[in-house]
């Protein structure tokens, strides 16, 4: 059964810089997009990017500038990191499978926390 | 960006009724290939999201088929024929037209 597992650091000072990784697990790697989506409670949810096993990436334009993906295909992993984090970065960011073509997430991590203060 | 309206904001619902949702999107979702690009997600609490639909009327692996979703173009709707206590949560659309993909903001359904 494929799963998603992620991991980084739930606790953020002002400016600096998220940086979260997900695992894919007993399944493949190519063929789909693999994308962070964030919640908050003022902003709902939000699609921050994504990006394919070749390094492909589409970032929302509302983050462009300080996001990052990145893949690592020996390990079938794939990370965020977002720079330049405030109070509004706060929230519940999880990674997810898509595919080309957009959308059905049916394989979900189990989200980070992110909290940001100083 | 495309913008998703949902409706209602809350729906409490008796077990065994059929709850309906409205979404709307601000350009048409219809694709060339004939295919909408609709998702529709209930996320329990303390739970990630979960797909019920997608390309607007495809019933994800394992979703009960009391689950529908119907609509093309602008105008979708997402059916629970007989409403289960376990379907309380909230429900979302997301259009995949394009990037950014863009979530609706969401209807709570309850139980009365």
């Amino acid at each position: 059964q494929v799963q998603l597992q992620q991991w980084g650091a739930g606790l953020l000072k002002p400016s600096e810089t998220l940086s979260l990784t997900c695992a894919v697990y007993g399944g493949s790697f190519s063929g789909f997009y693999w994308t962070w989506i964030r919640q908050s409670p003022g902003k709902g949810l939000e699609w921050i990017g994504e990006i394919n096993h070749s390094g492909s990436s589409n970032y929302n334009p509302s983050l462009e500038g300080r996001v990052t993906m990145s893949v690592d295909t020996s390990k079938n992993q794939f990370s965020l990191n977002l720079t330049s984090m405030t109070a509004a970065d706060t929230g519940v960011y999880s990674c997810t499978r898509g595919y080309l073509g957009g959308g059905n997430f049916q394989l979900w991590g189990q989200g980070t926390l992110v909290a940001v203060s100083s | 960006d495309i913008v998703m309206t949902q409706s209602p904001l809350s729906l409490p619902v008796t077990p065994g009724e059929t709850a309906s949702i409205s979404c709307r999107s601000s350009q048409s979702l219809l694709y060339s290939n004939g295919y909408n690009y609709l998702d529709w997600y209930l996320q329990k609490p303390g739970q990630s999201p979960q797909l019920l639909i997608y390309l607007g009327s495809h019933r994800a692996s394992g979703v009960p088929d009391r689950f529908s979703g119907s609509g093309s173009g602008t105008d979708f709707t997402l059916k629970i024929s007989g409403v289960e206590a376990e379907d309380v949560g909230v429900y979302y659309c997301m259009q995949a037209l394009e990037t950014p993909l863009t979530f609706g903001g969401g209807t709570k359904v309850d139980i009365k």
